[in-house]
């Protein structure tokens, strides 16, 4: 079955700058790869997702890139700011394969120093 | 807001009862997908239904079996609770169509005592 991993488990970083955070993949089957924010004691929102035939999404102050040769994905944040404090967590499945299970990364809690 | 809900909020039990968790999907979306979240990990996958039919599975004992009614709304039920069993239960709708996006609800607490 498909394992992700995720890096860092934590990160901090100054209001302003940009944070980045690192999965990587093993089943090479895997062609959707969301990203979801949660702060504390609310539901995983959905912020940004890629799929297998694009290398590099954007929205805004997030980003999202895809390595399908290497099997890993990033997020990218720029221009942080307090609110973007949260755990974030990466996601992968095999979407149109009739069982869309999403396997998560363990999330990496992001910090935003004011 | 995307719309999924699930009740209750909070559930206290003791060990060896059973619970049903409740969620009303997304509308529009035809498939559900229960997931457990334990403190501080990463979602897991427990099953996804779809036209009410259970579609996929994860690595979770027979004790943990679901539903999905006709109008895509669906239950969680556990039995013989387990101290373990004590987590974060959240459900996800999608629109199915084989896209992958999946919404979630804002989970219920279980703590098993």
């Amino acid at each position: 079955g498909e394992n992700v991993e995720q890096h860092p488990s934590t990160l901090s970083v100054q209001e302003g700058d940009s944070a980045v955070i690192k999965c990587t993949y093993s089943d090479s089957a895997s062609n959707y790869f969301p990203w979801y924010k949660q702060e504390l004691g609310k539901r995983p929102q959905l912020i940004i997702d890629i799929r297998s035939n694009v290398g590099e999404k954007k929205d805004q102050r997030i980003a999202v890139t895809l390595n399908k040769t290497a099997k890993h994905f990033s997020l990218h944040i720029t221009e942080t700011q307090p609110e973007d404090s949260a755990v974030y967590f990466c996601a992968a499945t095999t979407a149109g394969s009739g069982n869309e299970k999403l396997t998560f990364g363990t999330g990496t809690r992001l910090t935003i120093i004011p | 807001e995307t719309g999924v809900t699930q009740s209750p909020t909070h559930l206290i039990k003791t060990r060896g009862q059973q619970v049903t968790l409740r969620c009303s999907s997304q509308s529009g979306h035809n498939t559900v997908s229960w997931y457990q979240q334990a403190l501080g990990q990463g979602p897991q996958f427990i099953f996804q239904y779809y036209r009410e039919e259970e579609n996929g599975r994860g690595n979770f004992p027979p004790r943990f079996s679901g539903l999905q009614f006709p109008n895509y709304s669906s239950e969680l039920n556990v039995n013989a609770l387990e101290l373990d069993d004590s987590a974060l239960y959240l459900c996800a709708s999608s629109p199915g169509q084989g896209l992958g996006e999946q919404y979630f609800g804002p989970g219920t607490r279980l703590t098993v005592t």
